[in-house]
């Protein structure tokens, strides 16, 4: 079964408007990653957030979490056109943060 | 210049074939893993690498091996091919001995079984 999730599978938004991606896992965790992917490319991390951290910035990118409802959030800030991905959340069960278990992702796309 | 290299980037085969994907990594890292990621479900990890040792095996059929010649290669390879193996294969690294290591993946090698 699938340990973390995205809550969304698709959003559109227009270019400079912000928005959200959601995830929630079911295991307990000591981080939680985010990840885009850009078509035809491997995945690449934005954010790598500990279970201890509530918040944690990457320039436009801001990732919550939390612990008790066990989900996390992704939002980006004045989008662009290169913004437009699959965004997964990853965790790893066992703690080391080295066996990555990735949601089914989110399509973003951001309409010029 | 890439920092991982995988090859081929697109591979056909016939059901009952070998193939070999190949992983370098120009990262200076001592971890590396295998994931596959197909159409009808989330990437998914199948191993982990470390100072070119097994660290974990998540995939339960054998016809998948994963091959370390040297510190930065990480080959696949998978024999008797279903059609079910279908799917992009990554190949990631990261450092060994960091918990919370960002791993960096390759461009992937799309496999396709006919």
């Amino acid at each position: 079964s699938q340990l973390a999730e995205e809550n969304l599978w698709a959003l559109s938004v227009h270019e400079g408007e912000s928005v959200t991606v959601n995830c929630s896992y079911k295991t307990s965790i000591t981080a939680l990653q985010w990840y885009r992917q850009k078509s035809g490319e491997g995945p690449a991390q934005l954010i790598l957030i500990r279970s201890n951290e509530r918040e944690k910035r990457n320039g436009r990118l801001r990732a919550t979490l939390d612990t008790s409802s066990q989900s996390s959030s992704l939002s980006i800030t004045a989008t662009r056109c290169e913004d437009t991905a699959v965004y997964f959340c990853a965790t790893d069960p066992t703690g080391g943060n080295n066996k990555l278990t990735f949601g089914q992702g989110t399509v973003l796309s951001v309409i010029p | 210049d890439p920092k991982i290299i995988q090859k081929p980037k697109y591979l056909v085969a016939v059901t009952g074939s070998e193939k070999i994907l190949i992983c370098e990594q120009y990262l200076g890292h001592n971890a590396m893993y295998w994931y596959r990621q197909s159409a009808k479900k989330p990437l998914e990890f199948m191993f982990s690498y470390s100072y070119q040792k097994l660290m974990d095996n998540q995939t339960a059929s054998s016809r998948f091996q994963p091959q370390s010649s040297k510190k930065n290669h990480l080959d696949l390879q998978i024999t008797a091919l279903k059609p079910d193996d279908s799917a992009t294969y990554f190949c990631a690294s990261s450092q060994t001995g960091e918990n919370y290591a960002e791993q960096f993946f390759g461009p992937g090698t799309r496999l396709t079984v006919l």
